[in-house]
């Protein structure tokens, strides 16, 4: 089956710019994640999907990021304004049907650098 | 803080030997733990999985073994391959947290030829 498709791969940006990521999860998974991967560091997990419904987003701060799964397949995530700190690759996780909690695929991510 | 770390941040190891990756968490609610591979520039990959009632899970060349009482679980890799290269992260959840995960900081493995 076809991965998890991410883009762009990579983005650079000025701060106070905005940005857009985009996510095809595997067809047929219904769950969706975002996270964030600071270097060095592991993934944290911004927002949940479950279809285009939103499970959890307590970690997104949501003064400047926002995610939305319009039709539960694909779905975008936006920072506006960007910040020097922001600069972390942004990965893209789907989970299907039946499958373990723990068993998500990743997609590649998108390297973003604020400079 | 996080609730899951891990001991050391980088593992050295002759190929053909067995790789042991460590990981200590700290809360107690925690009831199912992962571990990921994450390959440079390219996303985690599931390996494993474990339920807080087993304390040892076998897979192909892995195995994951948990400590409740002092909290710590830790993957085995059974005669490490150059492709076993990566950085591992455990990772953790809790019924209460949905399928929300939380990943430790990684151990980076180096399979020297």
């Amino acid at each position: 089956e076809a991965g998890v498709a991410q883009s762009p791969r990579y983005k650079i940006i000025e701060k106070r710019q905005s940005v857009a990521f985009w996510c095809n999860p595997i067809s047929g998974h219904a769950t969706l994640y975002w996270y964030q991967q600071i270097l060095g560091q592991g993934p944290k997990l911004l927002i949940q999907f479950q279809n285009n419904g939103v499970v959890d987003d307590s970690q997104l701060p949501k003064d400047r990021f926002s995610a939305e799964r319009l039709k539960g397949v694909d779905s975008t995530l936006k920072i506006q304004p960007a910040k020097l700190e922001d600069s972390a690759v942004y990965l893209c996780a789907s989970r299907g049907p039946g499958r373990r909690r723990g068993e998500q695929y990743f997609g590649p991510g998108t390297r973003l650098t604020v400079t | 803080g996080e609730s899951v770390g891990l001991h050391l941040p980088t593992l050295s190891v002759q190929e053909g030997d067995n790789s042991i990756i460590n990981c200590a968490y700290s809360n107690s609610a925690s009831d199912y733990f992962i571990w990921y591979k994450q390959e440079s520039g390219k996303g985690p990959q599931f390996i494993i999985d474990i339920r807080s009632n087993m304390d040892k899970r076998q897979g192909q060349r892995v195995t994951v073994l948990l400590n409740k009482t002092v909290k710590h679980l830790s993957l085995q890799i059974a005669a490490t391959q150059p492709g076993d290269s990566a950085v591992y992260f455990c990772a953790e959840t809790r019924n209460n947290a949905g399928n929300m995960l939380t990943f430790g900081g990684g151990t980076r493995l180096m399979v020297k030829p």
